[in-house]
């Protein structure tokens, strides 16, 4: 079955780039969009960005001057780099697979998350 | 962008009674060309990621209890749980996919009364 699992470091402190890994198992990674999203402590879900099949990205406007998708077919991975953190920035990071819809569509398959703390 | 609204922020229902969220989106999410509502409903559990619920707003996801239920059209939208679960308690969000950035609403927080 499809499998994500997000890595990189949990604490980042402000001012630097938060670096995240999601790792796809059980999929094809050139098949589907791949996407970023957040959800800060007690907050709502806050879409980031996608990475296309093209490699092509899509980020948010709020973010998109920080946010730097990537692909590694070999590997199977994506990737999500976010310049000049602040404590804002704090929140679980999820990676997900987008199904197949046109413009955008719904995600079926999550990562677990993963925490990122920014802090001195 | 397409801003989704959700209300109540919160509620409290008894177990086996029915809980209603609504969802309203700032411009229409209907794709007349295949009459199809690009919106989605997600469950949300503490330290578990987002469950897909719902899709093309009143299609059950498969493994989904049938207790759950989506409807509305064009700007409105409701996730109904017909008989509230101890398990049910969580943060659900609807999402429009009709453009990017696929926004999501601020979440309904389902209790227990």
């Amino acid at each position: 079955q499809v499998q994500l699992q997000e890595s990189g470091p949990g604490l980042v402190k402000p001012s630097e780039t938060l670096s995240l890994t999601c790792s796809v198992s059980g999929a094809s990674i050139n098949t589907y969009y791949w996407i970023w999203v957040r959800q800060p402590a007690g907050k709502g879900l806050e879409w980031i960005g996608r990475i296309y099949t093209s490699g092509n990205t899509k980020s948010h406007p709020s973010l998109s001057s920080r946010v730097t998708m990537s692909m590694d077919r070999s590997k199977k991975q994506v990737s999500l780099q976010l310049t000049s953190v602040t404590v804002a920035d704090t929140a679980i990071y999820f990676c997900a697979r987008e199904e197949e819809c046109g413009t955008a569509c719904y995600s079926r398959h999550w990562g677990r998350g993963i925490p990122v703390t920014v802090s001195p | 962008d397409i801003v989704m609204t959700q209300s109540p922020d919160s509620l409290a229902v008894s177990l086996g009674e029915r809980a209603t969220i609504n969802c309203k989106s700032s411009q229409s999410v209907l794709y007349t060309s295949n009459n199809k509502n690009y919106l989605a409903w997600y469950q949300v559990k503490p330290g578990q990621p987002p469950k897909l619920l719902i899709y093309w707003a009143s299609t059950r996801e498969s493994g989904v209890p049938d207790r759950f239920s989506g409807s509305g059209s064009e700007t409105d939208f409701t996730l109904t749980i017909s008989s509230l679960q101890a398990e049910d308690v969580a943060v659900y969000f609807c999402q429009q996919y009709f453009d990017t950035p696929p926004l999501f609403g601020g979440g309904t927080k389902v209790e227990i009364k």
